[in-house]
C-alpha cells in the first residue's frame, strides 16, 4: 500500500531561521511527487512537482528535492508569511492520476 | 486563484439529509477530481472525472456520488448525512497532457 510521511508534523522558526522539511513515500511506480502549500480554511496552492531521482526546483525561497525514498522542501531565511502547512503528494502508476497526501507540516514562523 | 470555482463555499444541514456542491475546472481542463479533508484523516481522494466519464475512485462512500456534465462542471452529491461528513470537500482540476492538480478554494460542509 502506498504511505506518504511528513515530518515533522509542526515547525516553528524565527524569521531567518532556514530549515527543510521531509516527505518520506513507499510507493509502486512513483509517477510524480508535489509540494502544495495550504493556508487555513483554503485550497491547497500548487508549489512544485518532481518526477526523478536527482531532480530539483525552486521558487523564491523554497527549493524541493526529490531521492528514491524521500523529498526536502528546503525554506530559506523564512519571513512570517512563509507560514502554512506544507503538503507532500504522490501519484503512483497503480491508482491513476489520484494523488496521495501526507497528512503536513504545519510552519509558523516568527517575526 | 487557481481558476478552479467551487460553490458553495458553506453549507450547513441535518442528519439525513442530501447536498450538492459544484465545482467548475479551470478553462481547458478536462479532469476533475473531489478530495475530503478532515481533521483526523487528512486529505482523501474521492473520485475521478475525464471528459464526462469517470475515470478512477477512492475511498468514496455509497452514500456520495458525482458526476461530469458536457460543459464540464462537476457535482458531487452527498446524501444520508451524517456528523462524520462534516468536512472541506475540494475539487481540482488537471489539463490533458499534465499530472498537476489545481485545486479550488472547498466547500465547508457542517452537518448538525
Amino acid at each position: 500500500e502506498d504511505q506518504v510521511t511528513q515530518s515533522p508534523e509542526a515547525l516553528r522558526l524565527q524569521e531567518g531561521e532556514s530549515s527543510s522539511l521531509n516527505c518520506s513515500y513507499t510507493v509502486s511506480g512513483l509517477r510524480g511527487l508535489f509540494w502544495y502549500r495550504q493556508d487555513p480554511g483554503k485550497g491547497p496552492e500548487f508549489l512544485f512537482t518532481l518526477y526523478s531521482a536527482g531532480e530539483e526546483k525552486e521558487k523564491e525561497r523554497l527549493k524541493a528535492t526529490l531521492t528514491k525514498k524521500e523529498s526536502f522542501l528546503h525554506i530559506t531565511a523564512p519571513k512570517p508569511e512563509d507560514s502554512a502547512t506544507y503538503l507532500c503528494a504522490v501519484q503512483a502508476g497503480d491508482s491513476g492520476y489520484a494523488l496521495n497526501f501526507g497528512k503536513g507540516t504545519s510552519l509558523l514562523v516568527t517575526p | 486563484d487557481s481558476g478552479v470555482t467551487q460553490t458553495p463555499k458553506h453549507l450547513i444541514t441535518a442528519t439525513g439529509q442530501r447536498v450538492t456542491l459544484r465545482c467548475s475546472p479551470r478553462s481547458g481542463d478536462l479532469s476533475v477530481y473531489w478530495y475530503q479533508q478532515s481533521l483526523d484523516q487528512g486529505l482523501q481522494f474521492l473520485i475521478q472525472y475525464y471528459n464526462g466519464e469517470e475515470r478512477a475512485k477512492g475511498n468514496i462512500l455509497e452514500r456520495f456520488s458525482a458526476q461530469q456534465f458536457p460543459d464540464l462542471h462537476s457535482e458531487l452529491n452527498l446524501s444520508s448525512l451524517e456528523l462524520g461528513d462534516s468536512a472541506l470537500y475540494f475539487c481540482a482540476s488537471s489539463p490533458p497532457q499534465g499530472s498537476t492538480q489545481y485545486f479550488g478554494p472547498g466547500t465547508r460542509l457542517t452537518v448538525l
